[in-house]
């Protein structure tokens, strides 16, 4: 079965710096997507950034981005220019390419940002 | 509508209540999910539809659990005699099913249930 592992329940930043948030992985399979996720606190879950297993390039979309390792099966998210609207818990989630399209998600990590 | 939409947001039951829970998914959204999230925890599969299909119900955690899609658009989760460790938020996501982004979930708001 897939796990996702967050290691940081918790996290914060000062408003303008950059933070970086960690993620591993277990699966056997050689395809997938990752996902970020972010639930602020009215809770609804917002798609942040997502990488295909296939692609090397990591995804990047404005002030986020990922280092993706797939042979460490490490998925790290960094947001630049940390903005107070950046507080939220941030889910970090797996999914098979082919097959069963549930998302497996880590237990999340609390991002604090400090003005 | 624009977003998932989910019903009620909230629900209060007693122990031993049956309750049904609603999702409406973005239109033409061809895949539906649900999940369940315990306080401070993340959200954890329960069942998933294609159309009115149900492909997936391996993460429904007791026969209590019961799911359908029946027209491939609404769906309702329905619990039977509630008990307290069902007390979580259940959140519906839906997704297109097909193209480069088939694999892309858009969540609702979530429903909060106590059981008390």
């Amino acid at each position: 079965a897939q796990t996702v592992t967050q290691s940081q329940p918790e996290m914060s930043v000062q408003e303008a710096e950059t933070v970086t948030l960690s993620c591993t992985y277990d699966t056997s399979e050689s395809d997938y997507y990752l996902f970020w996720y972010k639930q602020p606190p009215s809770r609804q879950m917002i798609l942040v950034i997502r990488q295909e297993a296939y692609k090397q390039q990591n995804a990047t979309e404005n002030r986020f981005s990922v280092n993706f390792q797939k042979a460490a099966k490490s998925f790290s998210l960094k947001i630049s220019d940390s903005q107070l609207g950046d507080a939220a818990m941030y889910f970090c989630a797996y999914c098979k390419r082919v097959g069963s399209e549930k998302l497996v998600f880590g237990k999340g990590t609390k991002l604090t940002v400090n003005p | 509508g624009a977003g998932v939409s989910q019903s009620p947001r909230y629900k209060v039951a007693k122990r031993g209540q049956d309750v049904a829970l609603r999702c409406d998914p973005i239109s033409g959204h061809v895949s539906l999910f649900w999940y369940q999230q315990a306080l401070g925890q993340g959200p954890e599969f329960l069942t998933y539809f294609q159309n009115e299909a149900q492909l997936d119900k391996s993460g429904l955690p007791s026969d209590r659990f019961f799911a359908e899609r029946p027209e491939g658009s609404v769906s309702t989760l329905k619990i039977q005699r509630t008990q307290q460790e069902d007390s979580a938020v259940y959140l519906c996501a839906s997704g297109k099913g097909w193209g480069r982004a088939r694999n892309e979930q858009f969540f609702g708001p979530g429903t909060r249930l106590t059981v008390l």
